[in-house]
């Protein structure tokens, strides 16, 4: 079963607002990461938080993790309609052999 | 670099059929994996390899199976297609032996649909 649940399941917001995603999961974590998929294509990374870090930016992206509520959150500031894709939360269990758990997803909108 | 790469991109098939879905990657990671996407749905794993010769079952594997006798390439057969097999496939790839190197490289997908 997945770990990991985003919230909400569907965004849409106005170019220029910002978009915050959600992300909950359930046993114990050695990072939680970000994946971005455009429709029809791959996921690709985009951002990392290792367990022992609570917040982490990159560029337009910052990302929180709050262990004692196995929680995570993805917020996009300055959005731009290129922004718009899934994006889904993945987590790197403990003693998982490396397996990524990816939640179902938050499809973002954002319009021009 | 190509990075991951998957052959073919769309393919159809008939109840009962086999084919395998190819995957590549140039990267000389020691991790390999195939997910299966249906709509609406994350990512499910279906096996994954840490290694040449070894491989291993994931969420899914029921229906599927795997070798990896190189580095680079890691084919995934359906043995015989069934139409709950109609999904996504995404192949995908990583380091393990470099540290920090957790991210996974995705291919760009192979979509296939079981009449």
């Amino acid at each position: 079963s997945q770990q990991g649940e985003e919230d909400p399941q569907a965004l849409s917001i106005q170019e220029g607002e910002n978009a915050t995603m959600n992300c909950s999961y359930k046993t114990s974590i050695n990072n939680l990461q970000w994946y971005r998929q455009n429709s029809g294509r791959g996921l690709v990374h985009l951002i990392l938080i290792r367990s022992n870090e609570r917040e982490k930016h990159s560029g337009r992206l910052r990302v929180t993790l709050d262990t004692s509520k196995k929680s995570s959150s993805l917020l996009i500031t300055a959005s731009r309609a290129a922004d718009t894709a899934s994006y889904f939360c993945a987590t790197d269990h403990s003693g998982s052999a490396r397996q990524l758990t990816f939640g179902s997803g938050t499809q973002l909108t954002v319009l021009p | 670099n190509a990075g991951v790469t998957q052959t073919p991109k769309f393919q159809v098939l008939k109840t009962g059929q086999s084919m395998t879905l190819q995957c590549a990657q140039d990267m000389n990671h020691e991790y390999m994996s195939w997910y299966r996407q249906d709509p609406g749905m994350g990512l499910r794993l279906i096996h994954y390899s840490v290694g040449a010769g070894i491989t291993d079952q994931g969420e899914v594997p029921n229906g599927y199976n795997v070798s990896r006798s190189t580095t680079e390439d890691f084919p995934l057969r359906l043995l015989s297609a069934a139409p709950s097999q109609t999904s996504v496939y995404f192949c995908a790839s990583r380091s393990i032996r470099r540290v920090n190197a957790e991210t996974q490289y995705f291919g760009p997908g192979t979509r296939l649909l079981v009449l």
